[in-house]
């Protein structure tokens, strides 16, 4: 069973604080993660994906890989109200058109 | 990035009849599209993989004589809801992967209420 967990949360922070999420998979063979940022009511939209190893950087969003651990993190810098939705871990074991294992999600609270 | 529409955005129908849902990928063919079920402060739960000029592959405990899928072209896949009840009210989603693979990018969804 493929799974990807995630803490539901909320996760509350001040506005102008870090955000930190955080994401474990079970399937050692997974080669592509996502995070998806779905505000209520609307469907998911793709904010970063990563694929090694590290550190990648798009504006205040930072995802990190550690396959070792089977961990993937997004860091949200500078944390504003409208950043305030559930975070969704995405994973899928091969490249090309295979099924996404999502987690829950997390929701996010950012306090003004 | 890579565009999806949705048609009907939300649709209210009568319990017992059948409701069509369009998926479409504005930009770009998409041969494999994905269809999702998201109840209430859940999360996605994916109902099967649409396939275009072959079967959709369902996941295990969806009904497919219930949720007919057609994938028609490389550009729409369409779920019909047959018989529709109440407890098929739901958030249906549909989403295509990129052409390089990897991410999906999802269509805005349709809000279906049987009454």
């Amino acid at each position: 069973q493929k799974e990807v967990e995630q803490n539901s949360g909320p996760l509350s922070v001040p506005e102008g604080a870090i955000a930190s999420l955080n994401c474990t998979y079970s399937d050692r063979g997974s080669q592509s993660f996502f995070w998806y940022r779905q505000y209520s009511g609307k469907s998911p939209e793709l904010i970063m994906s990563i694929y090694s190893n590290g550190d990648k950087e798009d504006g205040r969003f930072t995802a990190q890989l550690n396959k070792a651990s089977q961990y993937v993190s997004l860091l949200i810098r500078d944390s504003q109200p409208s950043d305030s939705a559930t975070y969704l871990c995405a994973v899928n074991i091969k490249a090309g058109y295979s099924t996404l294992t999502f987690g829950k999600g997390t929701m996010l609270l950012v306090s003004p | 990035g890579a565009v999806v529409s949705q048609h009907p955005s939300w649709v209210i129908c009568k319990s017992g009849t059948s409701v069509k849902i369009e998926c479409r990928s504005l930009d770009f063919q998409a041969t494999t599209m994905f269809w999702y079920r998201q109840f209430p402060k859940q999360s996605l739960m994916l109902m099967a993989t649409s396939n275009e000029g072959s079967k959709a592959t369902y996941e295990q405990g969806v009904e497919k004589d219930k949720f007919l899928i057609n994938h028609a072209s490389l550009t729409l896949s369409t779920l019909t809801v047959t018989s529709a009840h109440p407890e098929d009210s739901s958030f249906y989603i549909c989403s295509a992967p990129s052409a390089t693979g990897g991410e999906q990018y999802f269509g805005p969804g349709t809000r279906l209420t049987v009454t």
